[in-house]
């Protein structure tokens, strides 16, 4: 059964430029996370998408959103990128959200701001 | 809101030996599960065990097993007969039991394996 899968791998972009990370969760997983990975803040939960509808947020400015698919497939769209934007930034599925059932999560994109 | 607390920032264990990893979580809610995920220099996220918090046994997975004591509110990850390829960044997590949850992670612990 295939993994999770997050395209691109790295990416590298300048202030001011938006930017638009993929994630195709496991197949049969309906529910997929998004979350931020820095050295400074550590792991931080962005969003959680279940059936195309957001169902939970974390603290992050609107430049952050993101959408699911028909499909479960999962964007996550970043807008007017600042240098603080730099990060991996992680995507996880799961059957469906709630109860005890673990997140499995990506490689990860790997986003640099210059 | 939930806190996960992991208090070595690093850790290091002879090769075969066992280690045990602190955790201690902070929450208001009565149903919840907690987490283990071992993060390796590549960067991918990878789930070992799960223990929620109306279950009487600790949880194992192989070589990974969970003490959990819910009055210290701790869930220790411990890892027996270490191996080199133990070596990585290991994250203590929490998430309510309930619709539409989303996991808190601790800061972390590095963990090197020694031959």
């Amino acid at each position: 059964k295939a993994g999770v899968t997050q395209t691109p791998r790295y990416l590298i972009k300048t202030r001011g430029q938006q930017v638009t990370l993929s994630c195709s969760p496991i197949s049969g997983h309906r529910s997929v996370s998004w979350y931020q990975q820095t050295p400074g803040q550590g792991l931080q939960f962005l969003f959680e998408y279940f059936s195309e509808t957001q169902r939970n947020k974390g603290n992050f400015p609107g430049r952050f959103s993101g959408r699911q698919f028909s499909n479960s497939r999962s964007e996550m769209n970043v807008s007017t990128l600042e240098l603080g934007d730099s990060a991996l930034y992680l995507c996880a599925s799961r059957s469906s959200p709630g109860g005890g059932q673990p997140q499995h999560f990506g490689d990860g994109t790997r986003l640099s701001i210059l | 809101a939930q806190k996960i607390t992991q208090t070595q920032p690093g850790m290091f264990v002879q090769e075969k030996e066992a280690v045990t990893l602190d955790c201690t979580y902070d929450t208001s809610d009565q149903s919840y599960g907690l987490f283990w995920y071992k993060q390796p220099s590549s960067g991918e996220m990878i789930f070992l065990i799960y223990q929620g918090s109306y279950d009487e046994q600790n949880a194992t997975e192989g070589r990974y097993s969970l003490n959990f004591q819910k009055a210290r509110k701790s869930a220790n990850l411990v890892i027996s007969a270490s191996q080199l390829g133990d070596s990585a960044m290991y994250f203590c997590a929490m998430s309510p039991l309930k619709y539409g949850n989303k996991l808190v992670f601790g800061a972390g612990t590095i963990l090197r394996v020694k031959s």
